[in-house]
């Protein structure tokens, strides 16, 4: 089986530029999420999607991060207008139930905003 | 104060010792994971539990509820399994994705 696949694996962009992270989680599952760490950070929620529905977003920095999840097999994770200060390794998880349950990670999307 | 705590941070092991990390936790959690993530990797899910005790292979994860206590058992350690180990909690009442992260265990077994 196919496990949780972001794209693209590295992108390196200006300040200023739309950057658009996307995610594949497993099929069937019902819950997605977007991390993101950083060295300084390190991991931090961003927003929970159960159903396409966006549950939690109070991880969400501020109006420049959005979020969508369309249907039950893509989501995207868009940056406008992209910070040096983005500059993260950004994961895309999903999960088989509603509650408490195993987390599938992606490889993540490590971007740099030079 | 950080509500997730792990010991030690960085932690050196030869070939075939036994390996313990722990992480201790302040809050109320109906899960707790911890997940392995290697150099310029991706995060792989280990374990996640909510009492008592799992075994995965040379793995083997603890908690104890009423210390807010866990521990990630390494038996037979290999170069391999040279990684980060991050302790997380869901906290209880919490959204489901809504982790609190540990900083992280850095382990290098030595050949």
């Amino acid at each position: 089986d196919a496990g949780v696949i972001q794209s693209p694996r590295h992108e390196v962009t200006e300040m200023g530029q739309e950057v658009t992270l996307r995610c594949k989680p497993i099929s069937g599952h019902n819950s997605l999420f977007w991390y993101r760490q950083t060295m300084m950070r390190g991991l931090e929620l961003l927003i929970y999607f159960n159903n396409n529905v966006p549950i939690d977003d109070s991880g969400m920095p501020e109006d420049r991060f959005s979020a969508k999840m369309p249907n039950a097999s893509f989501s995207t994770l868009k940056i406008q207008p992209s910070e040096p200060r983005d500059s993260a390794v950004y994961f895309c998880a999903s999960s088989p139930t509603s509650g408490p349950g195993e987390l599938f990670f992606g490889e993540g999307s490590r971007l740099t905003v030079l | 104060k950080n509500e997730v705590e792990q010991s030690p941070q960085n932690l050196t092991a030869q070939e075939g010792e036994f390996i313990t990390i722990n992480c201790s936790y302040s809050v109320g959690i109906s899960a707790l994971h911890w997940l392995q993530q290697h150099p310029g990797g991706g995060i792989v899910s280990l374990f996640m539990l909510s009492s008592g005790k799992k075994k995965h292979g040379r793995l083997i994860a603890t908690i104890n509820i009423q210390e807010k206590h866990s521990s990630l058992h390494i038996t037979a350690s290999h170069p391999r399994d040279s990684a980060v180990y991050i302790c997380a909690v869901t906290h209880y009442g919490g959204s489901q994705g809504n982790l609190i992260f540990g900083k992280g265990t850095k382990l290098s077994v030595k050949p």
